[in-house]
């Protein structure tokens, strides 16, 4: 057990091209989250998976990211036309009750 | 109702002194508030947790006291060491959709001088 893996770790970007993150939970956690840290500030919640089903998803989240964990193992966030404002720490957490989460190093995205 | 003030937003003290970062919140559904630590190019690792049921835990050299009737808690570092210099960011969350979802304040810088 390694931890909860992120790739790639960082990410430089033009605007308008995509980007997809992979993230690799603790193994035995059932529980997924996608937070997004901007500088200075604390994480903010993105989405939530239990398991392969998307349980909940911040207002956040427009519609033009989108995440998947399918067969409830890895999952990804893809960001589709990117703006500058998307430049932000996109971090990975990993749980198995809910509480306590193990955050993962996080993927630097920078859109120039 | 959503958010977690914290403060203050930086603060130096000297090694082997009581560091000590304050948190307030609103939502009175909250039970459950985790401290996470974060150094530069890493994400946060937990720290300490406590649920409102109690109102101190304690786990080495790093306390949470909770004051339930002001909505408040905070985190103490006693003989605070260079290497606990850090961004610290306390939470609070409630169970919804089956897991505890996140509210973190905006954290504070700790520097602990050698």
């Amino acid at each position: 057990d390694t931890g909860v893996s992120q790739n790639p770790r960082h990410k430089i970007t033009k605007r308008g091209q995509n980007v997809t993150f992979r993230c690799d939970p603790i193994s035995e956690h059932n529980r997924l989250y996608w937070y997004r840290q901007t500088l200075g500030q604390g994480p903010e919640f993105l989405t939530y998976f239990q398991n392969e089903a998307q349980l909940e998803k911040s207002r956040l989240l427009s519609d033009r990211f989108s995440a998947e964990r399918p067969k409830g193992s890895f999952s990804t966030l893809e960001i589709q036309r990117t703006e500058q404002g998307d430049s932000a720490m996109y971090l990975c957490a990993s749980s198995n009750a809910g509480m306590g989460y193990t955050f993962g190093s996080g993927t630097r995205l920078t859109v120039v | 109702q959503q958010q977690v003030k914290q403060s203050p937003q930086s603060l130096i003290v000297q090694k082997g002194g009581i560091s000590i970062i304050n948190c307030a919140y609103e939502n009175t559904a909250f039970d459950y508030f985790p401290w996470y630590q974060q150094f530069p190019g890493k994400g946060p690792a937990l720290l300490i947790a406590i649920r409102p049921d109690v109102s101190e835990k304690k786990e080495g050299r790093f306390t949470i006291s909770f004051n339930k009737s002001a909505k408040q808690f905070s985190l103490h570092i006693m003989d605070s060491q260079p290497g606990d210099s850090a961004t610290y960011f306390c939470a609070a969350s409630r169970l919804s959709s089956g897991t505890y979802k996140y509210i973190f304040g905006t954290g504070t810088r700790l520097k602990v001088l050698a």
